[in-house]
C-alpha cells in the first residue's frame, strides 16, 4: 500500500517569503500526485496536480510543484506568500490504474504573519 | 458543472443511536465515489469507495458501512454510534479512477 509522508506539521513565516512544504512518497509503482489545499472554514480544494510530462507543475495562486522521481518526492513551492495562504496544505497520492482513492499525507499547518 | 452536496453539515448523537450521512453528486454520471473521515494532525483516512451502483470497498475495518442506492447517491452509515466514531466525514468524487477528487463541505459528527 502507498503511504505519504509531509514532513512540516506546522510551518509559521513571514509575508513575501519563500515557501516549501516537503511530501514523500512510497510505493513501488506509477502514481498521479495532488496537493489539495485547505482555507479556514473552507472544503478542501485541489492546488495542483501531476499525471505525467512536465515534472514542474503549476497550480492556482502561484502555486509549484516538482516531481522527482528518484526521491519519490513531489514538494510544494512559493515564491512569494501572502497572509492569504494561511491553511492547511495536504499531499496526496493515488496508484495509477486503481479505484481505491488518494492517500493523504498527515497534513501542514501554514500561518503566514502579516 | 459539477457539484457535490452533502449533509447535515454537523450532528450530535447520542452513543447507541443510527447515523446516515448522505452525499450526491450532480453534473455528471457514473463518478467514483469515496467517504474519508479527516482527524486533526492525521490527515484524510479513506473509509469506502465506490465504482458502481451497488459496489461498495471498505478501506479499514469500522463501526460504519456505506452504500450507494443510486448512481450519484453515497450514503455513511451506522446502526449503533460510538464515541469514537467522532469526527469529520467528507465525501468526494473523481471522474476516472485517476483522477483528482473533489469534496463536500464535510459533516462534523460529535458523539455523545
Amino acid at each position: 500500500a502507498q503511504s505519504v509522508s509531509q514532513h512540516n506539521h506546522h510551518v509559521i513565516l513571514s509575508e513575501a517569503a519563500s515557501l516549501e512544504l516537503g511530501c514523500n512518497y512510497s510505493y513501488g509503482g506509477t502514481v498521479n500526485l495532488f496537493w489539495y489545499v485547505q482555507y479556514p472554514g473552507q472544503h478542501l480544494q485541489l492546488l495542483l496536480k501531476y499525471f505525467s510530462g512536465d515534472p514542474l507543475v503549476k497550480g492556482i495562486k502561484g502555486f509549484e510543484a516538482e516531481f522527482i522521481k528518484s526521491k519519490f518526492s513531489f514538494n510544494l513551492r512559493k515564491p512569494s506568500v501572502q497572509w492569504s495562504d494561511t491553511a492547511e496544505y495536504f499531499c496526496a497520492v493515488k496508484r495509477r490504474g486503481g479505484a481505491d482513492g488518494l492517500t493523504f499525507g498527515k497534513g501542514t499547518h501554514l500561518i503566514i504573519q502579516p | 458543472s459539477q457539484t457535490i452536496h452533502q449533509w447535515p453539515a454537523t450532528l450530535v448523537q447520542p452513543v447507541g443511536s443510527p447515523l446516515s450521512l448522505e452525499c450526491t453528486v450532480e453534473g455528471t454520471s457514473n463518478p467514483n465515489l469515496y467517504w474519508y473521515r479527516q482527524a486533526a494532525g492525521r490527515g484524510l483516512q479513506l473509509l469506502f469507495y465506490s465504482v458502481g451502483i451497488g459496489q461498495i470497498s471498505s478501506e479499514v475495518p469500522q463501526n460504519l458501512s456505506a452504500s450507494r442506492p443510486q448512481d450519484r447517491q453515497f450514503i455513511l452509515s451506522s446502526k449503533k454510534l460510538l464515541l469514537s466514531d467522532s469526527g469529520f466525514y467528507l465525501c468526494a468524487w473523481s471522474a476516472t479512477q485517476n483522477t483528482e477528487a473533489f469534496f463536500g463541505q464535510g459533516t462534523r459528527l460529535t458523539v455523545v
